[in-house]
Formats: structure tokens, C-alpha cells, sequence
């Protein structure tokens, strides 16, 4: 069976300090990958999307950045982040030509 | 471009009550629509989905119907119970490149 994970769960940055959140996807090959960021009380927000290996969509300019150096790895970075980069996010995958979205557990940020 | 509109929160109702959480979409061509719940600390999940027009998706008790001539995918429920208790998310998948597009979301407490 499919799965996906991503970490860390909790993370408290001071503002200017780089992130880097990973996930991965097992189970499965060639997924489209995706990354969400939920601001407190506010809806989902798609940041970046992928279609395969080293393609990433950026859906709104942001201080953030997507890579996916594998197949099922999808990683998000920031080199400097901000008090506005709190968040949670949220990875997710998609088989081709379905539309089920899975989701991981989710990475809470918090930045200071 | 596409689009999706619910009803704002919190809803609150009392347990056995009846629920109706609104959504309208703009799309062009024939979007797949979405359900997703996210229970408290949680990432989201699936809740039911229709892929056409007048289809019914239904799952735990939830229904919604794919009306193309209002654009609507309403979600209802009979009899909410406290552990209905969440955040429903409506969407609708972009046909280019299989994306899925987020409504705001719409908190929904039930109290017993």
C-alpha cells in the first residue's frame, strides 16, 4: 500500500533561519507532489506542484522553494524565513490521472 | 481562471441536526468535484467525490450531488454527530495538469 510521510512534525525557527521540509512517498512510482500551506484560519494554499523528477510549478511568488531530487522525495526549503512563512504544510500526492489527493501528516511552523 | 467558493465558518449546530456546508465552482470543461475533512491536528483526508454532472458522492452518511446548471457541490448530512466535528474542504481538480483547487474551508462544530 501507498504512503507518505513528512518531517518534521513541529518546527520553531527564529526569523532569517534557512528550513527544509522533506517528504517522501512510498509505494507508489512517478506521483505528482504537491505542497500546501494552511495559514490559522485561512484555507489551503497550493505552493508548488510536481509532475516528475527536477519539474516544479510555482503557484505564487513566496520566499519559499520546492526541489524533488527523486522520484517520491519533495523537499521545501527557504534560505531566510519569515514571521509570515508560519504555517501549516502540508505534502500530498496523486497517481496519474486520478484525482484523489493523499495527504501526510502535516509540518506545523512556527516562525519567531 | 478556476475557482471554488464555500460558505464561511464556523457552523455550529447541535448534535442530530441537519447540515448543509455550501460550495459553488467556476471551471471551465468538467471538473472532478471534492469533499476533504480535516479533523483537529490532522491532515486532510477524502470524505467523497463526483466525477460528472448529477452524480452522488456519499460516504459516513455525508451526500453531495454534482449540479452543473447551478455549478454547485453542496455537502449534507441527516443527523451530524459530535465527531462530525471538522473542517470540510470542497475542490475540484484542474483538468491542466491535475492539480486540485481548495475552497477556504468551512469549520463545522458539533455540540452535544
Amino acid at each position: 500500500s501507498q504512503t507518505i510521510h513528512q518531517w518534521p512534525a513541529t518546527l520553531v525557527q527564529p526569523v532569517g533561519s534557512p528550513l527544509s521540509l522533506e517528504c517522501t512517498v512510498e509505494g507508489t512510482s512517478n506521483p505528482n507532489l504537491y505542497w500546501y500551506r494552511q495559514a490559522a484560519g485561512r484555507g489551503l494554499q497550493l505552493l508548488f506542484y510536481s509532475v516528475g523528477i527536477g519539474q516544479i510549478s510555482s503557484e505564487v511568488p513566496q520566499n519559499l522553494s520546492a526541489s524533488r531530487p527523486q522520484d517520491r522525495q519533495f523537499i521545501l526549503s527557504s534560505k531566510k524565513l519569515l514571521l509570515s512563512d508560519s504555517g501549516f504544510y502540508l505534502c500530498a500526492w496523486t497517481g496519474q490521472g486520478t484525482g484523489e489527493l493523499f495527504f501526510g501528516e502535516g509540518s506545523r511552523l512556527t516562525v519567531l | 481562471g478556476n475557482s471554488v467558493t464555500q460558505m464561511e465558518g464556523p457552523v455550529t449546530l447541535s448534535e442530530e441536526a441537519f447540515l448543509t456546508i455550501n460550495c459553488t465552482y467556476t471551471a471551465t470543461g468538467y471538473p472532478s468535484l471534492f469533499w476533504y475533512v480535516q479533523y483537529p491536528g490532522e491532515g486532510l483526508q477524502l470524505l467523497l467525490k463526483a466525477t460528472k454532472a448529477d452524480d452522488k458522492g456519499s460516504n459516513k452518511g455525508f451526500e453531495a450531488t454534482y449540479r452543473k446548471e447551478t455549478t454547485s457541490f453542496h455537502l449534507e448530512k441527516g443527523s451530524v454527530q459530535v465527531s462530525d466535528s471538522a473542517v470540510y474542504f470542497c475542490a475540484l481538480k484542474d483538468n491542466q495538469g491535475g492539480k486540485l483547487i481548495f475552497g477556504q474551508g468551512t469549520e463545522l462544530s458539533v455540540k452535544p
